[in-house]
């Protein structure tokens, strides 16, 4: 069963902010929020994670709701490498192993 | 984060044969793990490559189609056999170190059967 659900595609001006959603309304208490990024012909890329503060890093911004229902994942200033489908995904922390890939979200950066 | 280098990056193969890939770490890592992208898919785990004993498969995948060693920490391989159509695919090794972690993919290797 999906435990995430993202919109299947998403554009975005370069050089703007893009604000990528993600609904995930079944999380449970010891499952943290997994965004990756996947651009053409290459592995997926991680991006950030977080359990229930807001989390920076030098690619992204991730702010999860209080109730953690959903979360939302922020690139600054998109550029046109920033165009990549874009996977938000939910796991145990205590766990090792399975990342449960859903269909993720199409973003197209565009000058 | 540990770099991580596939052999072959793609291949053509004909029906019925069998194709290992490889996956090798620039360090010393816990887990490792094989996935499949099909065409325009996202991506399924086939399984966790254990060091020193057999590899635990997720449903649907089956040892013999695709056989797994781990002889060490920083090197797995993987082989597709018997190969069809069916199974051209994009395989991804990925690693990681410690639980709960994020894990870190290669950039796959292209398979296509004819």
């Amino acid at each position: 069963d999906a435990k995430t659900t993202q919109p299947p595609s998403m554009d975005c001006a370069e050089g703007r902010a893009a604000n990528l959603p993600c609904n995930h309304s079944t999380i449970s208490g010891n499952e943290y929020v997994y965004w990756y990024r996947q651009i053409h012909s290459q592995g997926p890329q991680y991006i950030i994670h977080g359990l229930k503060n807001n989390e920076t890093n030098e690619m992204a911004s991730l702010i999860i709701t209080e109730d953690r229902k959903s979360s939302t994942l922020i690139l600054p200033h998109a550029t046109l490498r920033d165009t990549a489908v874009y996977y938000c995904i939910v796991r145990d922390g205590d766990s090792w192993g399975k990342l449960q890939f859903g269909a993720g979200t199409q973003v197209v950066v565009t000058p | 984060s540990a770099v991580i280098s596939q052999k072959p990056s793609r291949d053509i193969c004909q029906r019925g044969t069998s194709l290992t890939i490889q996956c090798q770490v620039d360090s010393q890592v816990t887990m490792m793990f094989w996935y499949r992208q099909q065409p325009g898919q996202s991506l399924t785990l086939i399984a966790t490559a254990n060091q020193g004993s057999e590899a635990t498969y997720e449903s649907g995948f089956v040892i013999d189609k695709f056989p797994i060693s781990r002889p060490n920490l920083t090197f797995s391989t993987l082989t597709v056999s018997n190969m069809s159509p069916e199974d051209s695919s994009i395989y991804l090794c990925s690693v990681e170190d410690t639980g709960g972690q994020p894990q870190h993919f290669g950039d796959g290797t292209r398979l296509s059967i004819l």
